[in-house]
């Protein structure tokens, strides 16, 4: 099956600095989408991506769907410690065998913002 | 609207002992699933649903079952727990079928099985 590498596993930052994360696939998707999940809490959608190229922003948060599609990188600004939680990167592929209605989902990326 | 119910929150099972996981959503929304989540895994998809009546196998179905009786619910069932099921489930849910729009998750159930 499809599978995609997130990296870095874990971050810890001072607050006020920047923040990258990024996740790359052998495999294209034809969206793909950031999630962030606070302790004990269910997956929130940040940014959700549907063309190749497009950059999207939601507050400090930049998003862009790689060229290739088979990569997306997320961008944090100025964090700040509500920051903290892992964020996950997921895909979708359109393609046959049901495979629309399935996300594939990243390991996760820990986030510690040191106040 | 509740948004995506779950329940319990946690549960202790014994190895062989069958349970069923709970999971409700009032946003009239086609399609629902059931993800695991363990440490540095990520989330692996187990069964989804994309309408009431139709069911299909994710990533890592094996001892799962669901069914889709109504489109509000959608339960998990383990019919005989194994330790490897220890694990936080979560249940998700989405307006459309090709998941366009925002899946929304619930707030998880946390399994041990002894």
């Amino acid at each position: 099956g499809q599978q995609l590498n997130q990296s870095p596993q874990s971050m810890f930052i001072q607050e006020g600095e920047d923040v990258s994360m990024n996740c790359t696939s052998s495999s294209i998707f034809n969206t793909w989408l950031w999630y962030k999940q606070d302790p004990g809490e269910g997956p929130v959608l940040l940014i959700a991506l549907y063309k190749a190229g497009e950059l999207t922003s939601n507050g400090r948060l930049t998003a862009q769907f790689g060229i290739t599609r088979k990569d997306s990188f997320l961008n944090i600004s100025a964090s700040i410690p509500s920051d903290v939680g892992i964020y996950f990167c997921a895909g979708q592929f359109f393609g046959s065998g049901g495979s629309n209605y399935k996300l594939t989902f990243g390991k996760g990326t820990l986030l510690t913002v040191n106040p | 609207n509740a948004g995506v119910t779950q329940t319990p929150k946690f549960q202790v099972l014994k190895t062989g002992q069958s349970m069923t996981l709970q999971c409700a959503q009032d946003m009239n929304h086609e399609y629902m699933s059931w993800y695991r989540q363990d440490p540095g895994m990520g989330l692996r998809l187990i069964h989804y649903s994309v309408g009431a009546g139709i069911t299909d196998q994710g990533e890592v179905p094996n001892g799962y079952n669901v069914s889709r009786s109504t489109t509000e619910d959608f339960p998990l069932r383990l019919l005989s727990a194994a330790p490897s099921q220890t694990s936080v489930y979560f249940c998700a849910s989405s307006k459309d079928r090709d998941l366009t729009d925002t899946q929304y998750f619930g707030p998880g159930t946390r399994l041990t099985v002894l």
